[in-house]
C-alpha cells in the first residue's frame, strides 16, 4: 500500500513570506503529526489532527497552523516565515490518535527561509 | 518531567562490529518505536516495541517497559546502517510521541 506523502519536498521562501505543506497519510489512517527538526533542536511535535480535530498542540508560536480535511489529508501553514524556520518539516501517519499506535512517516520537506 | 534520554549520542565502528544502543524513559509508555533515518531525512520504521523483545535480521530491540529502557542491538554492522537512530515514545496520558536526540552512527569500512 501507498506510504505517507508529503508535499513539496523542497522549498525556498523569503522571510516574511508564507508557505502551506501537504501531507498524505497511509490509507485507513485517521492521524497526521507534524514535527519540525532542526540541527540544534532535534525533532520537535508540532501538532496533530485526528478526524478533522487538532488534539495536541506542542510549544510553537501561533504562525505555526494546520488542518486535516474529511479525506485525512494534513496541511500545515507557516506565515510569517522568519530564517530560524528553516527546517525539515516530518509529518507522520497513524491509526489513532494521542501517540498509542505505531506511525509512519513521509519522507520530508525541507523549508529554507533566505 | 517526560524524558527521553539515548546513548551513546555518537558512536563509530569498523564494519563486521557490533553495537547496543540505549533509550531511556521518565515514565509508562504505551508506545514505543525505533527509526533509521537515512542520509535524506527519511525516518525508516524499525521496531514497533512497546515490550517485549523483536528480530528483523540483523537487528532486534528489547523493551522493559517495568524499568523503563529500551534496547537496539545491531549485529555485524555494515556501512548501510550509518545513520541516526531515534527512540520514539509515546507515554501513557501524554497524548503525544515524544522522541530522544538520537545516536549519530558511523560504521566504517
Amino acid at each position: 500500500k501507498a506510504g505517507v506523502t508529503q508535499t513539496p519536498r523542497y522549498l525556498i521562501k523569503t522571510r516574511g513570506q508564507q508557505v502551506t505543506l501537504s501531507c498524505s497519510p497511509i490509507s485507513g489512517h485517521r492521524s497526521v503529526s507534524w514535527y519540525q527538526q532542526t540541527p540544534g533542536q532535534g525533532l520537535q511535535f508540532l501538532f496533530e489532527y485526528f478526524s478533522e480535530t487538532q488534539r495536541n498542540k506542542g510549544n510553537f508560536p501561533g504562525r505555526f497552523s494546520g488542518r486535516q480535511f474529511s479525506n485525512s489529508r494534513s496541511e500545515m501553514n507557516v506565515s510569517t516565515l522568519e530564517l530560524g524556520d528553516s527546517a525539515l518539516y516530518l509529518c507522520a501517519s497513524s491509526l489513532s490518535t494521542g501517540g498509542t499506535t505505531e506511525a509512519f512517516f513521509g519522507q520530508g520537506t525541507r523549508l529554507t527561509v533566505v | 518531567g517526560i524524558q527521553v534520554e539515548q546513548s551513546p549520542p555518537d558512536l563509530i565502528l569498523q564494519e563486521g562490529a557490533n553495537s547496543t544502543l540505549r533509550c531511556n524513559f521518565s515514565d509508562s509508555v504505551n508506545n514505543l518505536q525505533w527509526f533509521h533515518q537515512n542520509p535524506w531525512g527519511q525516518l525508516i520504521n524499525l521496531f514497533y516495541i512497546p515490550s517485549g523483545t523483536k528480530q528483523n535480521g540483523r537487528l532486534s530491540a528489547t523493551t522493559v517497559a517495568t524499568e523503563r529502557y529500551s534496547l537496539l542491538y545491531i549485529s555485524s554492522s555494515q556501512t548501510t546502517d550509518s545513520g541516526v537512530y531515534f527512540c520514539a515514545v509515546g507515554f501513557t496520558g501524554g497524548f503525544k510521541t515524544i522522541f530522544g536526540a538520537g545516536t549519530r552512527l558511523f560504521v566504517k569500512a
